[in-house]
């Protein structure tokens, strides 16, 4: 089946830095990809649409300029956390969706903690 | 916009069956999804409806009204290792998934 991966699963971090975690579709190719961030015994909260070869579209309420994204190919899109705060600490998870509305997978995630 | 209810938690007996509902209201409609997903770890597909009716995939079915904007999840001779929270999601025209809140599910022996 589809494998999505994440890079790095767990990032620990001092307040101020820039973070980048990368999601890339292993054995298919993901003409769109999503980025999530989920807070604890919390749902999904969708962050951003992730185009190749475009820019990203975010969600109301999530700040472009902190959350830079990138969708260089059709197999790895990077999301970079820019200037984390211990508030940015969560659970990020991807998901790239490849041909039809049911083929989308979801990558094992990437755990921040921001000190 | 989008509106996504279903129960937070919810506690089941070994062996037994249970039903988890959603109920949705959104503005473009291209299918439900239900999703696992363990504490810790990210969602795994159950299942996707976009016609109304029952999808049944061995333990695990889902029934979908649109006219009703109602679905449900039911698992059948549930396991211990189906405690966990089941994540109900709808797609819309742009095929992004909208979730709702989780329900979580504890099985007890």
């Amino acid at each position: 089946g589809a494998v999505v991966s994440q890079h790095p699963s767990w990032v620990i971090c001092k307040s101020g830095t820039s973070v980048k975690i990368e999601c890339r579709s292993l054995d298919f190719q993901a003409t769109t990809m999503f980025w999530y961030r989920q807070f604890p015994k919390q749902s999904l909260m969708l962050m951003a649409t992730s185009n190749e070869g475009s820019k990203a579209t975010y969600e109301q309420g999530v700040e472009k300029d902190k959350f830079l994204i990138n969708h260089a190919s059709l197999t790895l899109s990077t999301l970079t956390v820019t200037s984390a705060h211990p508030e940015d600490s969560s659970f990020y998870i991807c998901s790239a969706r490849g041909q039809g509305p049911q083929t989308q997978y979801f990558g094992p995630g990437t755990r921040l903690l921001v000190l | 916009g989008q509106n996504i209810d279903q129960p937070t938690e919810m506690t089941a007996t070994e062996g037994a069956i249970v039903q988890i509902n959603c109920t949705y209201q959104t503005s473009g409609f291209n299918g439900l999804f239900w999703y696992q997903q363990h504490a810790g770890e990210a969602p795994t597909f159950l299942s996707y409806n976009v016609l109304d009716g029952l999808e049944e995939k061995g333990r695990f079915s889902s029934f979908l009204s649109r006219s009703k904007g109602y679905s449900y999840l039911l698992l059948k001779e549930l396991q211990m290792k189906d405690s966990a929270s089941y994540l109900c999601a709808t797609s819309n025209g742009y095929n992004k998934l909208i979730f709702g809140a989780g329900t979580r599910l504890a099985v007890h022996p």
